[in-house]
């Protein structure tokens, strides 16, 4: 069945390095709809970014990331860490149904 | 912006208890879902549904019901409450587009003793 893989659940970074989060994803489907979700302390998770086009960048707030459908990844990364980035981000995957599927998270925690 | 709202917000219950968390969208959306998320693994669905009436089983459905009253409310049942299932629980509604992303909820921390 369709699932994600975050193999990293915890990321420490200093203030100003580049983020990259790891994403990759099986599905049997063709149509592939990926996400990244960010989950804020105390604040209900919100759509951070999506895709479902083959080699195109998608970029929000200081984010981006591009679907690669030849190896299944959908990598989530920033040019330079900032303090309030610090949250639970997770990658997810919409194919053949309107069912999410969401990897197991990865908390960034960014330190000065 | 859309808007789902749950309740109670926190909930503390007992073992062999009976247990009901609420979920309502201003959206009109006609899936909503259901998830519990617990460290480590993620965000799991429960039960979802696809409009009124309509109640589908997730990921992991044991110990939990659903009910789809009306488009806007979704609810979820525990029957006979267990310590396992002390989690934070999202309600999300969703749809309406090719993407059909998902908005979810400010969760409800249920403590089951």
């Amino acid at each position: 069945g369709d699932s994600v893989t975050q193999k990293e659940g915890l990321v420490t970074l200093t203030e100003g390095l580049p983020v990259m989060l790891n994403c990759t994803y099986q599905t049997i489907y063709s149509n592939a709809f990926l996400f990244w979700y960010v989950h804020y302390l105390n604040e209900s998770p919100r759509l951070l970014l999506k895709s479902s086009t083959d080699n195109k960048r998608t970029e929000h707030q200081g984010f981006h990331a591009t679907l690669h459908k030849s190896s299944s990844s959908f990598h989530l990364q920033k040019s330079s860490a900032q303090l309030s980035d610090s949250a639970l981000y997770y990658c997810a995957l919409r194919s053949n149904y309107n069912v999410l599927y969401f990897g197991s998270g990865t908390k960034l925690t960014v330190e000065p | 912006e859309a808007a789902v709202t749950q309740s109670p917000r926190n909930k503390v219950a007992v073992t062999g208890g009976k247990v009901t968390l609420s979920c309502n969208q201003t959206n009109n959306h006609n899936n909503m879902y259901w998830y519990r998320q617990d460290t480590g693994h993620g965000l799991r669905l429960i039960h979802y549904s696809y409009g009124a009436g309509s109640t589908e089983k997730g990921d992991i459905p044991d110990g939990y019901k659903a009910s789809r009253p009306s488009q806007e409310n979704f609810s979820l049942i525990l029957e006979l409450a267990t310590p396992s299932q002390t989690s934070v629980y999202f309600c999300a509604s969703g749809g309406g587009t090719d993407y059909a992303e998902q908005f979810f909820g400010p969760g409800t921390r249920l403590t089951v003793l």
